[in-house]
């Protein structure tokens, strides 16, 4: 069982809709979580942290965190064509423990 | 200007040569890290540094070296014995202590073989 799950994808999603984005993590013990969006040839930059369980929100993203199922998520509300990229799950084991474990990703494609 | 920067962006390496990349951050941050991403894959951790003068191995260290000889600095080596060497190599950086710490990367460097 891999270490950090997500769909892998391709995602397809009409321009305003909401994009859904799941992951799924394995070691129990797993304290933060982290969404980061990564445009074809570039490198991943950081768009959401969550650490409790519960909703967080920032702008038009929503993660959404629940220990017990060992689930986290990302809503991309009123979605743009900007926000077509990959999108990487990453999951640390505690806090102060510096090794991030990251999914392999899941492509986003925002139909105009 | 804060952040991280990486050179080269392109990197070529011919058979048995070892090659150096760099990586530099002016964050003030703690800990550095060596991932290293192939196609349609995640980031695997080859090295990190939580202070200067010490380093760890990540998942995937053989094949590879790094220093850490100052709080700024963190290069990575690819040696001759890093069979399959092409990837896209991304440095990152994160304070260090209880809390939120976040990893924040550089703009990657991408070594093709010869």
């Amino acid at each position: 069982q891999k270490e950090v799950e997500q769909n892998s994808g391709p995602l397809s999603v009409p321009e305003g809709a909401i994009a859904s984005l799941n992951c799924t993590y394995s070691d129990r013990g797993s304290q933060s979580f982290f969404w980061y969006r990564q445009y074809s040839g570039k490198s991943p930059e950081l768009i959401m942290s969550i650490y409790s369980n519960g909703d967080k929100e920032d702008g038009r993203f929503t993660a959404q965190l629940n220990k017990a199922s060992q689930y986290v998520s990302l809503l991309i509300r009123d979605s743009q064509p900007s926000d077509s990229a990959t999108y990487l799950c990453a999951v640390k084991v505690g806090f102060g423990n510096e090794k991030l474990t990251f999914g392999t990703g899941t492509r986003l494609t925002i139909i105009p | 200007d804060g952040g991280i920067t990486q050179s080269p962006k392109y990197l070529f390496r011919k058979e048995g040569q070892n090659v150096t990349l760099s990586c530099e951050q002016n964050l003030n941050h703690d800990a550095m890290y060596w991932y290293r991403q192939d196609p349609g894959q995640g980031l695997r951790l080859i090295y990190y540094s939580q202070i200067v003068n010490d380093f760890q191995k990540g998942d995937i260290a053989e094949g590879y070296s790094v220093s850490r000889e100052k709080k700024e600095s963190f290069p990575l080596t690819v040696t001759s014995a890093q069979k399959n060497p092409t990837a896209f190599y991304l440095c990152a950086s994160s304070s260090l202590g209880q809390g939120e710490e976040t990893q924040y990367f550089g703009p990657g460097t991408r070594l093709l073989v010869l």
